[in-house]
């Protein structure tokens, strides 16, 4: 199994649409959890830390699940400025590790 | 600006040549970290500066890559005798303090260096 494994995507959604990443994670160690933002020829940027309790933040809604060892990123109504590549980052305790990054098409 | 900034934005070398590149992290934070991004990948991490020593460097392919960061503050990556597999995006993320272990902290990116190896 893969330490961090995404969806494979792209995932190609009409705008307004809801749509859900899902990531899991090999380490039941890991500590903290992310989901980075990281557009075409750009460096990555945080969109959302995951918390144990869940977090919402606008149209962003991030979960964890420890006990399945995966965590959830659900866009809702979404914009064609949503059209990126997330990525997954878990956080071992000892090292960083990302995902491959699932990319999101937002279709007018 | 503020932000992390990386040099040179782009680097073409002949394979067997050295290169560095240069990692200006924000003011402030004490972690660095490198990555390298391959196409169609996520960042892969390298290695991880607390201060100015590296706290984890486990993720440096093989012995031709050092990073140093002798100061606490700017941060190089050195890499000898070039191969074409070393090709790829080299980014820096800075962070106030270490990301590991509890909730962590938010690692800020620079705009990498594109390294081409001919």
């Amino acid at each position: 199994r893969k330490e961090v494994e995404q969806d494979p995507g792209p995932f190609n959604v009409p705008e307004g649409a809801t749509v859900a990443f899902n990531c899991t994670y090999s380490n039941s160690a890991s500590q903290s959890f992310f989901w980075y933002r990281q557009d075409c020829r750009k460096e990555p940027k945080l969109l959302m830390s995951v918390y144990s309790s869940g977090n919402e933040d606008g149209r962003f809604t991030a979960q964890l699940n420890r006990a399945s060892q995966y965590i959830s990123l659900l866009i809702r109504d979404s914009k064609l400025s949503d059209s990126a590549t997330y990525l997954c980052v878990v956080n071992g305790g000892d090292k960083i590790i990302f995902g491959k990054g699932t990319r999101l098409h937002i279709l007018p | 600006g503020a932000g992390v900034s990386q040099t040179p934005s782009n680097k073409v070398t002949e394979k067997g040549k050295y290169v560095e590149l240069r990692c200006d992290p924000i003011s402030g934070h004490t972690a660095l970290y490198w990555y390298r991004q391959s196409l169609g990948q996520g960042p892969e991490f390298l290695i991880y500066f607390q201060g100015t020593g590296a706290a984890d460097d486990s993720g440096l392919p093989n012995d031709r890559f050092f990073a140093v960061r002798p100061e606490g503050s700017v941060s190089t990556l050195k890499i000898q005798r070039t191969e074409r597999g070393d090709s790829a995006v080299y980014l820096c993320a800075s962070s106030p303090t270490a990301v590991t272990g509890g909730r962590g902290n938010e690692q800020f990116f620079g705009p990498g260096t594109r390294l081409t190896v001919l």
